[in-house]
């Protein structure tokens, strides 16, 4: 199985601060990531779909980057909204597999 | 407007079975695929598989071969996934995720979700 490793597992950071994800896939996965963004209480959300792509309706403050085993989450300014826990996916490869996610506070 | 409707709560005994459904309403059935995520209490997502509607094709992660089943019902819209010889760290809440795309023979964009169904196994 592609083992996903994220980092960090959790980060609190100020309304307005800039936030940055890492996802680091023990294989190359090309660009066959994606992410969500999964709040309490409800169901996990597509952000960021072929590593790079936003998904509609999503604030353009969200973006992704990589390719190959390295990628990144970059919320550009971090809003009270935000908070929840985000995950990479990847689905090169079956089974399909998450990472730990990234739990962020304000 | 796609909306996914899940079964309600369950608690099961070790050693039983469960059967968790999840409608779908809002857009031709049988064009999208079906997935299964599955949370531990205080854990990460894990897949547990993937079911075409339109021709009862799977795919199983190799974590719950054996003793996960997945079907459809096209007439009811109804997706079920069956999860037999039940253990304690199978509690978890149960999602299922539509495919975003219609007629992709593969998982890969999960959206959207439905709410959920814990499934709680206990003795």
């Amino acid at each position: 199985d592609i083992q996903m490793t994220q980092a960090p597992s959790s980060l609190s950071a100020s309304e307005g601060d800039r936030v940055t994800i890492t996802c680091q896939a023990s294989q190359d996965i090309t660009t066959w990531l994606n992410w969500y963004q999964h709040k309490p209480g409800k169901p996990p959300k597509l952000v960021i779909y072929d590593a790079s792509k936003l998904e509609k309706g999503v604030p353009s403050r969200f973006s992704g980057s990589g390719s190959g085993t390295d990628f990144t989450f970059t919320i550009s300014s971090l809003q009270p909204e935000d908070i929840g826990t985000y995950y990479c996916h990847q689905y090169d490869t079956l089974p399909l597999t998450f990472g730990g996610g990234t739990k962020v506070e304000i | 407007q796609v909306q996914l409707v899940q079964s309600g709560p369950e608690v099961k005994k070790p050693g039983a079975s469960v059967k968790v459904s999840c409608k779908a309403s809002g857009d031709t059935f049988t064009n999208y695929g079906i997935n299964w995520v599955r949370q531990a209490p205080g854990q990460g997502l894990e897949w547990v598989g993937w079911i075409s509607p339109y021709n009862g094709k799977t795919k199983y992660s190799q974590s719950f071969q054996g003793r996960v089943t997945m079907t459809t019902d096209t007439s009811t819209t109804t997706t079920y996934l069956e999860v037999r010889s039940l253990r304690s760290d199978d509690t978890a809440v149960y999602f299922c995720a539509r495919e975003r795309d219609p007629y992709y023979d593969n998982p890969h964009y999960f959206d959207p979700w439905g709410p959920g169904t814990l499934v709680t196994v206990s003795s």
